[in-house]
């Protein structure tokens, strides 16, 4: 049981917008900077979104985050084929002291 | 470009002890104000923090991992290590080495990974 709640699986169409969503609680996501990853099939994960917002170099601004109190969400606009992949979002937890990840979404492109 | 290694054993036998390294290329672990850190992945599973370290030695680790966890910094190699002991089954995973950048959980480096299986 992950301490981050993520739906397990989304989907969507090519050129689509499509949200994903990640729960926490005051000593995590509403406390602390959120971070986003994506994980391509056999491949490490990447930094996808990190201090709630913000793209590292590379990223397409196709992808974006926002956060309300102890909840976010990663939006991808224009759907494409390659952004099927696992994403993950993590937060450091004050109370655990220490960093806690959701159970990952899986993104289907249909 | 900043790179980091995984290495060590892939196979460690129930009840003994996990040892891995990360070999830091292309900046240096002592001279930056980065904490490096250790994350693991079940086959099949998400992502599971396992704990972090500065090169002045501070350091977290996960609360269900702390017992069993040593992580630490070798400055004159430009590495740094996990120790995992008591393995069991449960303990099979991809292990990536990271660098972390700003707050606690951007992971903005990481390994290839390497998978380390635990057998009976």
């Amino acid at each position: 049981q992950s301490v981050l709640t993520q739906p397990p699986s989304a989907s969507g169409t090519p050129g689509q917008r499509i949200t994903m969503s990640c729960s926490g609680s005051s000593s995590n996501i509403g406390g602390n900077p959120l971070n986003w990853y994506q994980q391509l099939p056999g491949t490490a994960p990447k930094l996808l979104i990190y201090g709630n917002g913000q793209r590292p170099s590379g990223v397409p601004d196709r992808f974006s985050a926002s956060k309300s109190g102890t909840s976010a969400s990663l939006a991808i606009s224009g759907l494409q084929s390659e952004d099927e992949a696992d994403y993950y979002c993590a937060a450091w937890d004050d109370g655990l002291n220490g960093v806690v990840f959701g159970g990952g979404t899986k993104l289907t492109v249909l | 470009q900043l790179q980091l290694q995984e290495s060590g054993p892939g196979l460690v036998k129930s009840s003994e002890t996990l040892s891995l390294t990360c070999t830091v290329s292309g900046a240096s672990i002592s001279t930056t104000s980065y904490y490096w850190g250790w994350i693991r992945q079940p086959p099949g599973k998400g992502l599971e923090w396992i704990g972090s370290i500065h090169h002045s030695g501070d350091r977290y680790s996960h609360p269900s991992l702390k017992s069993r966890v040593t992580i630490s910094v070798d400055t004159s190699k430009n590495q740094f290590s996990l120790k995992l002991n008591s393995v069991t089954a449960a303990d099979t995973a991809m292990y990536y080495c990271t660098r972390i950048y700003g707050s606690g959980s951007s992971f903005d480096y990481w390994g290839q990974g390497t998978l380390v299986t635990v057998s009976s």
